[in-house]
């Protein structure tokens, strides 16, 4: 089946540092991929998404490149703020046919919570 | 515009007790999803509602789960009766029309359930 492994949390840095938090799957045929932050008291929003390989996804300043050779899509954001504190989620689409309906539903990793200290 | 928005916030039931947690999704948003995270782990698909149909259930953990969509607008979970391992964070998400890459699922804030 389908399945996302995210790298173990929690995840502390200093304002202005450097940060990746890898993601790897697994799925049949070609899966879109997605990150989802959730912050204190919020639900999950889309952070940004990824649907063919070599394809680059990036928003408020944080990027992942679907890597279809190594089945990642790590998360990067070259200087963290205190502000993106939260849980990050990766996550995939495969897409499953049954009757021609394609379902959509999301497949997550465990998540990881990033602390940014001033 | 009104995003999902999901109620209770927070329920403490005891174990054996029956709990009904609504979702209301985004005003025109024909597909509904709910998928819940346990003990901080990954969150998980339960069902997904296109209308009032269930179009897939697979995630449903057991028969104590069920799921309404009453006229293809809010949805209901119901918890009968509740287990201590049911305890977790339940979310409800929606999307427009049929499922394509541009249908992006927004979710709402979670429900915390906590069965003692």
């Amino acid at each position: 089946g389908n399945s996302v492994t995210q790298m173990e949390g929690p995840v502390t840095l200093s304002e202005e540092a450097f940060l990746t938090i890898n993601c790897t799957y697994t799925a049949t045929g070609y899966p879109s991929l997605f990150w989802y932050v959730q912050y204190p008291g919020e639900g999950l929003q889309l952070l940004l998404k990824a649907t063919k390989a070599d394809d680059k996804g990036s928003n408020k300043g944080f990027e992942a490149t679907y890597r279809k050779e190594t089945t990642s899509f790590h998360l990067e954001k070259g200087s963290v703020q205190v502000s993106d504190s939260a849980v990050y989620f990766c996550a995939l689409r495969a897409w499953g046919k049954a009757g021609g309906t394609s379902y959509g539903k999301l497949t997550f990793g465990q998540g990881t919570i990033l602390t940014v200290h001033p | 515009e009104a995003g999902v928005t999901q109620f209770p916030s927070h329920s403490v039931i005891e174990k054996g007790q029956t709990v009904t947690l609504r979702c209301d999704p985004i005003s025109g948003h024909d597909n509904l999803y709910w998928y819940r995270r346990v003990m901080g782990k990954e969150i998980k698909f339960l069902l997904h509602f296109v209308k009032e149909s269930k179009q897939d259930e697979s995630g449903m953990p057991n028969n104590r789960f069920l799921a309404e969509r009453t006229g293809g607008t809010y949805s209901t979970l119901k918890v009968q009766p509740a287990e201590l391992e049911d305890s977790g964070v339940y979310f409800c998400a929606s999307s427009q029309g049929r499922t394509g890459d541009g249908n992006e699922q927004f979710f709402g804030p979670g429900t915390r359930l906590t069965v003692l």
